[in-house]
């Protein structure tokens, strides 16, 4: 089976650029997050869905984030306008309601690397 | 003050040598505890979970947590190189939320 697939893997973007990262979580999965990683904060969680909704968006830092489920097998987070400190590893993890939500067992695809110069 | 601490390391050690990797944290909310592997330029996947307090050995890999403490371990015998990568610690409560260390960094040496 495919695991979570995101796009792009890369992105080098200069300040001011919208950037639109994309998401397409595993089949039957309805649980989708998204996270953030960096050096000095780690792996932050910015917004989790459920069924398609936005369940939690506390963790987006500003509203120059934004994301969006329109179907069960598709996600974006957009940044606009970007921002040098934007710049991290972006991770979607799906997961679904039971033993894997449960047990805290989310599956994260290989992430997208952003660079805001 | 951080919920989770992890010494983000590094750790280099030589070859089945015995790896010991550990967290701290303050919400005392937290009751199921996590150890997630990522290798480098890759997502993190889930190595064990442990319910509680209490011990959960999986092959080489034994997870410890002391709920009193608030501490939790991981420990890694027999290391190989194929073992080498970013441990991360992660806990939650009753909710979906998911709080992650900073990771610490192993490489097992040949």
């Amino acid at each position: 089976d495919a695991g979570v697939i995101q796009s792009p893997r890369h992105e080098v973007t200069e300040m001011g650029q919208e950037v639109t990262l994309r998401c397409k979580p595993i089949s039957g999965h309805d649980y989708l997050f998204w996270y953030r990683q960096t050096m000095m904060r780690g792996l932050e969680l910015l917004i989790y869905f459920n069924n398609n909704v936005p369940i939690d968006d506390s963790g987006m830092p500003e509203d120059r984030f934004s994301a969006k489920m329109p179907n069960a097998s598709f996600s974006t987070l957009k940044i606009q306008p970007s921002e040098p400190r934007d710049s991290a590893v972006y991770f979607c993890a799906s997961s679904f309601y039971g033993r894997g939500l449960v047990t805290g067992e989310l599956f994260f695809g290989e992430g997208s690397r952003l660079t805001v110069l | 003050q951080k919920e989770v601490e992890q010494d983000p390391g590094p750790l280099s050690v030589p070859e089945g040598a015995i790896v010991s990797l550990n967290c701290t944290y303050s919400n005392s909310a937290f009751q199921y505890f996590m150890w997630y592997r990522q290798y480098s330029r890759k997502g993190p996947e889930l190595l064990m979970y442990t319910y509680s307090s209490g011990n959960k050995e999986d092959g080489r890999f034994t997870a410890q947590v002391d709920k009193s403490s608030k501490y939790i371990s991981l420990f890694i015998r027999d290391s190989q190189p194929s073992d080498s990568a970013t441990y991360l610690c992660a806990m939650k409560s009753n909710d979906y939320k998911l709080s992650f260390g900073a990771g610490t960094t192993v490489t097992v040496r040949a």
